[in-house]
């Protein structure tokens, strides 16, 4: 298994700041990922972090919104920024381990915009 | 369009019962099937993943079944328990983790 640690573990934002969420993984991985769950719905794929090149970003999410950094293999960062209400929610980081059918998810960052 | 719809969308059983969740999936290609639990607050587990070649595989007090050809799938919970309370996500893989089409889960209460 792959433990991931997440931080913060939740947080407060008022509406226009920004927050950077960190994920720690215990070894080094080729593929990162973040997801978004919003209330009530299903996880959805923001974007795959990659390590030494640009982040790759689903329909729907920007870098301008979403910058993503990925220093190297075992750590990542996502910038929700320009924060509204609308980006409550909750954001996973989840890797690729062995084999891919394998993933993991981290404790997730809950995320509230006042 | 790839979708997963899960049912019911919440469920609440009394504990030592047995509840089944279901799981019916239009995703092509057709690389895998995961179940998870999520506990509030917390990131997904894995609870069993399937191939299209497997029927059913077992985790412990859990059982999921995969008919790929009707393309449905369920989770069967045996003798359930307080610790068992949680979201249960239905994931399909069409192949590597950028094509996973992720359920809305079912939200699961056990009653003491």
């Amino acid at each position: 298994s792959a433990v991931i640690s997440q931080k913060p573990s939740r947080d407060i934002c008022q509406r226009g700041t920004s927050l950077t969420i960190q994920c720690q993984v215990d070894s080094q991985v080729t593929m990162m990922f973040w997801y978004r769950q919003q209330p009530g719905q299903s996880l959805t794929l923001i974007a795959t972090a990659n390590q030494g090149s640009e982040a790759t970003y689903e329909s729907g999410f920007v870098i301008d919104k979403f910058p993503i950094s990925r220093p190297n293999l075992t750590f990542s960062t996502l910038t929700v920024s320009n924060l509204s209400p609308e980006d409550s929610s909750i954001y996973l980081c989840s890797v690729l381990r062995g084999n891919t059918y394998e993933q993991y998810f981290g404790p997730g960052t809950r995320l509230t915009v006042t | 369009k790839n979708q997963v719809e899960q049912s019911p969308q919440s469920l609440i059983i009394l504990e030592g019962k047995n509840c089944t969740l279901q799981c019916n999936y239009t995703v092509s290609p057709f690389s895998n099937l995961r179940w998870y639990k999520q506990d509030t607050g917390r990131g997904p587990v894995s609870l069993t993943i399937m191939t299209f070649s497997e029927n059913t595989k077992s985790n412990g007090r859990y059982t999921a079944t995969l008919d790929a050809d009707t393309k449905q799938s369920s989770l069967h919970i045996t003798a359930s328990q307080l610790s068992d309370s949680a979201s249960y996500i239905c994931v399909v893989s069409g192949g590597g983790a950028d094509g996973l089409t992720f359920g809305k889960g079912t939200h699961l209460i056990i009653q003491p």
